[in-house]
């Protein structure tokens, strides 16, 4: 039973255009919602987050979209740059568990072409 | 300022052989996590601990498994038995303390079961 949906095993962008990752979920307890992203043999980072009483939460050149009706999220990424390239996981945070536990997607691998 | 460090990186281990794992979180947090991938999967949750408690072990396979984070010194997960299927990245994470914040993710241990 996936709780949290990523839907595109992979992505390819261009240089220089937006990078659009889409997340889905289907707990509506979820009321915290994180991007990570990952390198190869390297632990996820920590990229942004959106609380569910908020729509939109904007970082430089990343920002995320909370659609709650929808139970769909989407990070995007403007402009993409090489170093963007990774593994992109959405997490999500039931507001009924105690602590950080996190429920993951299985991951978006983006490329991002010069 | 180190952050969440797990050692050993790689890990092989026979059949029928156990396995520790090490996860040292970063300095001042006292909230540690313990999470598997599977090859083409996204992170699954297995234990949360507090220092001397496990305050959630619902991720954790009934078998074999175990997780401490002792007073003084790294948490451990420890795998008794290996099995094929044991074979993934372990990965640990730690934060502050509960509530709206990040947890912070180590760079994994790769264990393979030969």
């Amino acid at each position: 039973d996936q709780q949290v949906k990523q839907n595109s095993p992979s992505l390819s962008v261009q240089e220089g255009r937006i990078s659009i990752l889409n997340c889905d979920y289907t707990n509506s307890m979820f009321d915290y919602f994180l991007w990570y992203k990952k390198y190869p043999a390297e632990g996820p980072t920590f990229l942004i987050s959106i609380s569910s009483i908020k729509d939109k939460n904007e970082d430089g050149r990343f920002t995320v979209f909370l659609n709650k009706s929808a139970k769909h999220l989407s990070l995007h990424i403007v402009p993409s740059q090489p170093g963007d390239s990774a593994v992109y996981f959405c997490a999500a945070r039931d507001l009924m568990e105690y602590g950080n536990k996190l429920v993951f997607g299985a991951g978006t691998i983006l490329r991002v072409k010069s | 300022n180190a952050g969440v460090m797990q050692n050993p990186r790689h890990l092989v281990r026979r059949r029928g052989q156990e396995a520790r794992l090490r996860c040292s979180p970063m300095k001042g947090h006292s909230h540690v996590y313990w999470y598997r991938q599977l090859p083409e999967e996204g992170l699954k949750f297995m234990v949360y601990l507090q220092k001397e408690n496990i305050i959630d072990e619902s991720g954790m396979p009934k078998e074999r498994f175990s997780a401490e984070f002792p007073k003084e010194g790294p948490s451990i997960l420890r795998i008794q038995q290996v099995v094929r299927g044991d074979s993934a990245a372990y990965f640990c994470a730690s934060s502050l303390r509960t509530g709206r914040n990040e947890a912070f993710f180590g760079q994994g241990t790769r264990l393979t079961v030969v």
